[in-house]
This record gives C-alpha cells, structure tokens and sequence, in this order.
C-alpha cells in the first residue's frame, strides 16, 4: 500500500523555468490537497480539490495551478518559478470529510 | 477566517518526563482536529484524529484531548523517550469547507 507518492523529491529551478509537481494516491480517496511549509513555519493550502473534475483555491494559490482529471492524481503546476516559491511542498488526501488525512514525503523545492 | 495557534514554539524536556502540547483555535465551529508528527525533512505522520463530537482519543503512550468551546486541544505524550523528538502539529478541518488548517508547530527535544 503506497499511500500518497510525491515527486520528485528534490529539485532547483531556475526563476521563470516551469514545472509539475506529481502527486498519486492509490487509496481512493476523495479530497486531495497541496501545501507549502517554508522553513520553521507551519503549512499553507495551496490548492485542493473534492473530486475528479473540481478543484478551489486555498490560502496561497498565487502562482500555482492545478488539474484533477482521475480521483488518484493531483498535479501541482507552477508557471514562472520566482525565489518566493521556495519551499517544501506536501500533498495530502483524505477518504471523507471525517477521516484522518495523510500525507506524502514531500517535494524540497530550490528557486534560484 | 480560522487560525491555529501552538504554544509554545519549541520546548525541552528530560527523558521520562510527560509532555504537554497544546493547541488552539479561533472558530469553534470544527468538524475534527488532527494531531500529526514531523521529523526533520520528513512528510507528516498522523498520530490521532478527534472527532468534533469526542473530548479525548487515546492511543498507547498518546492521549489528545478536545474542548471544542473553549477552542483548545492538548496532546499528551506520557514517560517521553528520545524518539519522541520531533516537531508537532495539529491541524484542524473547519465545519463549513473541507480545508485543514495547521498550526505552526512545537519543535519537541527529549534529552537523554
């Protein structure tokens, strides 16, 4: 049972390059998010999404986009990389409103 | 706009000793609160999951505790071990909408 997987792990853009950030859940769960915890601080929402088709803005969507086009994948997008978007970003799903959420290992992402 | 406070931010304590964590928030009006552990340049693990309806969930050496009205959740480590070293976050998921929102943490070192 793989849970969340995240990739890649680790990465260094350049300012203005573009990239996905992949994530899958092989649990059939239904609500999906994205957050970005910068260094010492707690975790921003990013984007999330209630199922296959829809997708809302979180906390921090600036500069980010995102698709959920099957219930398993939740790709995070980001356009023009700027320094500001350094950070490490976590996906996250949950089965129902209820339920205990879980979380990848995370993506460390460099902006330079 | 719901916001999660822990405090404190940091704490040490000697190996044996139990650890009080807390957490509060700003909106009573939750659907559950989740504590969770962080290890450094980890993804986060969930540890329990209090339902809005529950004032306390146990598990082994943990026990998290809910006060819905007075909008605070306390985590209880009992006989700290050095594994116990990591950073604690809880989270919670507002009744209306399906977002977690996060604390900023308590960085917990248990000295040998």
């Amino acid at each position: 049972n793989a849970g969340v997987t995240q990739t890649p792990k680790f990465r260094i853009l350049k300012i203005g390059q573009s990239m996905t950030l992949q994530c899958a859940q092989d649990m059939n769960h239904n609500y999906m998010y994205w957050y970005r915890q910068d260094p010492g601080m707690g975790l921003k929402l990013i984007y999330y999404s209630v199922g296959a088709g829809i997708t809302d803005k979180g906390e921090v969507p600036n500069g980010y986009n995102v698709s959920r086009s099957t219930t398993e994948d939740f790709p995070l997008r980001l356009e023009l990389a700027a320094p500001s978007q350094t950070s490490v970003y976590f996906c996250a799903s949950r089965w129902v409103t209820d339920t205990e959420a879980f979380f990848g290992q995370g993506t460390r992402l460099t902006v330079v | 706009k719901q916001e999660v406070t822990q405090i404190p931010a940091a704490l040490s304590v000697p190996e044996g000793e139990n650890l009080v964590l807390n957490c509060s928030f700003t909106d009573s009006a939750i659907y559950n609160l989740q504590w969770f552990r962080q290890d450094p340049g980890k993804g986060l693990t969930s540890l329990l999951l209090i339902q809005s309806s529950q004032r306390e969930q146990t598990s082994g050496r943990l026990n998290a505790s809910l006060d819905k009205s007075s909008g605070r959740s306390t985590l209880y480590i009992a006989a700290s071990q050095p594994g116990d070293s990591a950073t604690y976050l809880c989270a919670v998921r507002e009744a209306a909408g399906n977002k977690l929102t996060f604390g900023g943490g308590t960085r917990v070192l248990v000295k040998p």
